[in-house]
């Protein structure tokens, strides 16, 4: 079946830092998310990407739908202790349907140190 | 903000039995599904149902599992005889659909129920 390969698994850095996690796929997706996960609650969208090529932002976070439509990568900039979490990225490939499911990444957790 | 409701919080039940999880979808969304985390694995996709019927479901989502929209709020997930490896995180998620084609609407997900099964 489809699978999401993200990297790095875990990443341990510096409050101030710039943080990167992509996601690689070998399947097409129609559609990248990117979604954060704090302990004991769901997953909470960040961002969404509908086109490829596409480079969206939302405050600190950056994301792009790669343009072979298999990839994507997250951007965090000047990270901050309260953007400890797991990241996942997920894909859709159906559009405006039904059967338009989420394939989930393994997930990146991160650690921020104060 | 309008958010997916789950209960319970966690779900302690023994091996055999049938149990309910239970999940309010946002009001105005369409498609409805449901997902499962294992103990720090990723999430993965059971089903998806949208217009009163199931619109997809994985090789997970087997005999054992059902899903109801029993009034115009509630949307469950009922597993008749429950097995140890049933134990995990299950998210509801909805998403609203504006009728274009190739234009995915967002899921959004509750807090999950937390399954435990002795």
């Amino acid at each position: 079946g489809q699978q999401l390969n993200q990297s790095p698994q875990s990443m341990f850095i510096q409050e101030g830092e710039d943080v990167s996690m992509n996601c690689t796929s070998s399947s097409i997706f129609n559609t990248w998310l990117w979604y954060k996960q704090d302990p004991g609650e769901g997953p909470v969208l960040l961002i969404a990407l509908y086109k490829a090529g596409e480079l969206t932002s939302n405050g600190r976070l950056t994301a792009q739908f790669g343009i072979t439509r298999k990839d994507s990568f997250l951007n965090i900039s000047a990270s901050i202790p309260s953007d400890v979490g797991i990241y996942f990225c997920a894909g859709q490939t159906a559009g405006g349907g039904a059967t338009n499911k989420l394939i989930f990444g393994t997930g990146t957790l991160l650690a921020v140190q104060p | 903000e309008p958010e997916v409701t789950q209960t319970p919080s966690h779900q302690v039940t023994q091996m055999g039995q049938e149990v309910i999880l239970r999940c309010v979808p946002i009001s105005n969304h369409l498609y409805f599904y449901w997902y499962r985390q294992i103990l720090g694995q990723k999430v993965e996709f059971l089903v998806s149902f949208y217009n009163n019927e199931i619109s997809e479901k994985s090789e997970i989502f087997d005999d054992q599992f059902s899903v109801e929209r029993p009034d115009g709020s509630n949307f469950t997930l009922k597993i008749r005889s429950t097995k140890l490896e049933d134990s995990a995180m299950y998210f509801c998620a909805s998403s609203e659909n504006l009728g274009q084609p190739y234009s995915n609407q967002p899921q959004h997900f509750g807090d999950g129920t937390r399954l435990s099964i002795l």
